[in-house]
């Protein structure tokens, strides 16, 4: 069973164009997150919604939006793409708190690749 | 944010332990030392975090100095699957915010 999914694994698009990543997660796990890893493969977070709302929200443009609709789902919405908009998208989940000793690992998905054209 | 330094890139050769090593000289007392891997074409996955003693799982270990200025991820027996970006992490206790540095690019030669 996959922990973390996402689809879809590759999306090409042109731009000015709208579209979204969807990310689902089965461990029940309170907190989801999104992350960009640009093409000098530096990996920095987006995005933490923790029970559906928006705890951390780092400088993106506001083109992109998240959507959680329940616990287990983080959406990414991106309006009006751009070229500097390509690069791989992560989605992850944590189980903040509880008896995790402050541990709170991150299961990660296998990436969405998006290439704006 | 307290930061870490590692090298760009190690080589090992298969079958033989990897010592990586993390400086992290500003680490504050609630900072716990994750180490993260990300394999290439996935998302990173968790290796081991630690706190001030030393640290022993089925993936690796984790030594971490006594001043916790700095630590090493132990690879015991490297394997051509461990050839990854390794990364290592300060984490507040029981923060869910997460920066990843540039990490080091294992090699691990057959």
């Amino acid at each position: 069973d996959t922990a973390v999914s996402q689809t879809p694994k590759y999306l090409v698009t042109q731009m000015g164009n709208d579209k979204s990543i969807k990310c689902e997660q089965n461990l029940g796990h309170d907190t989801m997150y999104w992350y960009k890893q640009d093409s000098k493969k530096f990996l920095k977070i987006m995005f933490s919604y923790n029970n559906k709302e928006l705890i951390i929200n780092e400088t993106v443009p506001n083109r992109f939006s998240p959507k959680s609709p329940d616990k287990a789902h983080l959406n990414l919405h991106i309006n009006s793409l751009e070229l500097g908009d390509s690069a791989v998208y992560f989605c992850a989940s944590s189980q903040v708190g509880g008896t995790s000793g402050g541990h709170n690992e991150q299961f990660f998905g296998p990436g969405t690749r998006l290439t704006v054209l | 944010d307290a930061k870490t330094t590692q090298p760009n890139s190690m080589e090992s050769n298969e079958e033989e332990p990897v010592h990586l090593p993390c400086n992290h000289s500003t680490i504050s007392g609630t900072d716990y030392i994750h180490w993260y891997r990300q394999l290439p074409s996935q998302g990173p996955e968790y290796v081991i975090h630690g706190l001030t003693s030393n640290v022993n799982n089925r993936m690796a270990s984790l030594a971490i100095a006594e001043d916790r200025k700095s630590s090493t991820l132990i690879l015991h027996r490297a394997t051509l699957r461990d050839a990854a970006v390794y990364y290592c992490i300060l984490r507040v206790y029981n923060n869910n915010d997460m920066r990843f540095g540039a990490g080091t690019r294992l090699t691990v030669k057959p």
